[in-house]
């Protein structure tokens, strides 16, 4: 049963850079046709989508995150990442990881399984 | 963006009885492929979401068959034929038809 695990600091200065890997275990990363994700909840709030990755690199990013954003994956390792540049209090969530069954296009299936989740805070 | 509307923020339900959460959205999530690109989540306390129903219909693997998506277009419905203890938490309906996908504010489910 494939598992992923979220992993990285859980604080981050203002103006500093956000960096977070998800680890899977139980399966292979690069198998199937699956893409993966990332998700955050800022406290209070409601689930807000980030982005997502294909084994190939290719990514579709959350346009209101974009100019800040980077993701990369790493086959060797069972790994893909996360890069948020700039952060600020508004970056303070819950950041989780997931895989996605299927996208074809812009359109894409389901998210499961997700991993624990990583609070992480902006704060000096 | 796609705008996800859930019009009930919270509900309290006596356990056994039936529960029932609505989502609309701003635009058909109707695909060319016949499917409603329509996913609930369920949050309980301390935990991650976890899958409940795909595609606005298709239960998932482990869910309990008291829950039942149904809908198709812009309206959808997460019903819960009796309600138990551990249904507590936050119900999200997601789409994915457009990027970025978007989520509803969230139902917060409690028992009386």
């Amino acid at each position: 049963q494939v598992q992923l695990q979220e992993s990285g600091p859980g604080l981050v200065k203002p103006s500093q850079t956000l960096s977070l890997t998800c680890t899977v275990s139980g399966g292979s990363l690069s198998s199937g046709h699956y893409y993966w994700t990332w998700i955050r909840r800022p406290a209070g709030k409601g689930l807000e989508w980030i982005g997502r990755i294909y084994t190939s690199g290719s990514t579709k990013y959350n346009p209101s995150l974009k100019s800040r954003l980077s993701m990369s994956v790493d086959t060797s390792k069972n790994q893909f990442s996360l890069r948020l540049n700039s952060v600020t209090a508004a970056d303070t969530a819950v950041y989780y990881c997931a895989r996605v069954a299927y996208c074809g296009g812009d359109s894409c299936y389901w998210f499961d399984p997700w991993g624990q989740g990583i609070l992480v805070t902006v704060s000096s | 963006d796609i705008v996800m509307t859930q019009s009930t923020v919270s509900l309290s339900v006596t356990p056994g009885e039936p529960a029932s959460i609505s989502c609309r959205s701003s635009q058909s999530l109707l695909h060319s492929d016949g499917h409603n690109y329509l996913d609930w989540y369920l949050q309980k306390p301390g935990q991650s979401p976890r899958l409940l129903i795909y595609l606005g219909s298709n239960r998932a693997s482990g869910v309990p068959d008291r829950f039942s998506g149904s809908g198709s277009g812009t309206d959808f419905t997460l019903k819960i034929s009796r309600v138990e203890a551990e249904d507590v938490g936050i119900y999200y309906c997601m789409q994915a038809l457009q990027t970025p996908v978007t989520f509803g504010q969230g139902t917060k489910v409690d028992i009386k």
